[in-house]
């Protein structure tokens, strides 16, 4: 498949730890964030939302944390999995359809 | 349920020429978005359509243009391509205000 992201940040994480990506959004107007999956040769996986009037969002092994006064988002993944190996983006929303997605972390999961 | 589909997955085109691209959204979605991704960079927002009307417009040149049909299939039509056109592109469907789901992607590469 191809290779998404070859000169992006990277995190690298031993299988079963947990893993923390960081994003810094850019629009204080900003009121719904998403985090995206993209694997290689494959369109963005939704993966967890929050709107701004939440500070804290959790899913099945997924955490969205959001501090709104510094413009940080962050998503952790509890005892992660080979599968996890992708590239995660962070996408803001300011009141209408348009995603403005951020430059992606490569999370690579060390067996 | 099927998810978002896009045809072709693969096009090779050369410079000059025009390509129109398809998606289909999940059943029950009207709002289609298209983006162009570049390698290496985070998705960018080309077009939203919402039933047949186009509600938003990314930063691209009169060259790229799209519709949205009465079954909320979309097209995506580019014109006069550049060799900086080659990129993977994505159409998202959603309902009017809720998460962007994504397809596959076609990926053009202009020679």
């Amino acid at each position: 498949g191809e290779n998404v992201g070859l000169h992006l940040p990277t995190l690298s994480v031993q299988e079963g730890d947990n893993s923390i990506i960081n994003c810094a959004y850019s629009n204080s107007a900003s009121d719904y964030f998403i985090w995206y999956k993209q694997e290689s040769g494959k369109g963005p996986q939704f993966i967890i939302d929050i709107r701004s009037n939440m500070d804290k969002r959790q899913g099945q092994r997924v955490t969205v944390l959001l501090n709104k006064t510094v413009k940080h988002l962050s998503l952790q993944i509890a005892a992660t999995q080979p599968g996890d190996s992708a590239v995660y983006f962070c996408a803001e929303n300011f009141g209408n359809e348009k995603l403005t997605f951020g430059t992606g972390t490569r999370l690579t999961i060390i067996p | 349920d099927a998810g978002v589909t896009q045809s072709p997955t693969h096009l090779i085109k050369t410079r000059g020429q025009h390509v129109t691209l398809r998606c289909s959204p999940i059943s029950g979605h009207k709002s289609v978005s298209w983006y162009q991704q570049v390698l290496g960079q985070g998705p960018q927002f080309i077009f939203q359509y919402y039933e047949k009307e186009e509600r938003g417009r990314g930063n691209f040149p009169d060259r790229f243009s799209a519709r949205q049909f009465p079954n909320y299939s979309s097209e995506l039509n580019v014109n006069a391509l550049l060799l900086g056109d080659s990129a993977l592109y994505l159409c998202a469907s959603s309902t009017h205000t809720d998460t962007q789901y994504f397809g596959p992607g076609t990926r053009l590469t202009v020679l």
